[in-house]
């Protein structure tokens, strides 16, 4: 059974730090890997997905990384402003399956 | 496109009733799941569909929850009858197949459900 776990499960920094959150996951035969945010009482909106074949994606001021092998994922976010406050929730696709294993996530606060 | 569509946002039942949610995905999707999300435990998948057929619903907690797409722009979620445990935001969600080269998922706005 896969296992997708986030770490920290909050941080607050101030406006400017660049932050880099990490994502664990058990099985490391996946299809791909997807970050997401969701602000307080929303939905989830999709940031970046990374193939299982690919190494990191950008967007942005985003970057994430993918290390299948460790099965470690990381999300580097530059320039932190306070619009980026917010849940990012990390998602695994493995192989062979159509659904995704949550992360509980990280709440990020970033203070003006 | 207006996104996942999802009614009601809120809902206020008293325990025993009979709550359905309803979920119309982006047209052309053809995966629908629906998921609940609580602080205890996270997001957990309950069920999804491929072209409009139930593929895994292995995350339907009970015999009390059933979930229906009757035709590909339109998915219920029906918990009868309801319990205080069940109180939780119920999301849909739809993508294109794999394989189609965008696999993302995209989300509704969620079902904000609370049994008294």
């Amino acid at each position: 059974k896969q296992e997708v776990t986030q770490i920290p499960a909050a941080l607050s920094v101030p406006e400017g730090e660049n932050l880099v959150l990490n994502c664990s996951f058990t099985d490391s035969a996946i299809y791909n890997l997807q970050w997401f945010r969701q602000d307080p009482g929303k939905g989830l909106t999709s940031l970046l997905l990374i193939q299982s074949s690919q190494r990191e994606q950008t967007s942005g001021r985003l970057n994430a990384s993918l290390d299948k092998s460790s099965g470690r994922s990381t999300l580097y976010i530059a320039a932190s402003q306070p619009g980026d406050s917010a849940t990012y929730l990390c998602a695994v696709n493995r192989k062979g399956y159509s659904t995704l294993t949550f992360g509980k996530g990280t709440m990020l606060l970033v203070s003006p | 496109d207006a996104g996942v569509i999802q009614s009601p946002r809120h809902e206020v039942t008293e325990m025993g009733q009979e709550v359905t949610l309803r979920c119309k995905p982006i047209s052309g999707h053809d995966y629908l799941f629906w998921y609940r999300q609580t602080m205890m435990r996270g997001l957990e998948l309950l069920i999804y569909f491929n072209n409009n057929v139930p593929i895994d619903d292995s995350g339907m907690p009970e015999d009390r929850f059933s979930a229906k797409m009757p035709n590909a722009s339109f998915s219920t979620l029906k918990i009868q009858p309801s319990e205080p445990r069940d109180s939780a935001v119920y999301f849909c969600a739809s993508s294109l197949a794999r394989g189609s080269g965008s696999e993302t998922q995209y989300f509704g706005p969620g079902t904000r459900l609370l049994v008294l």
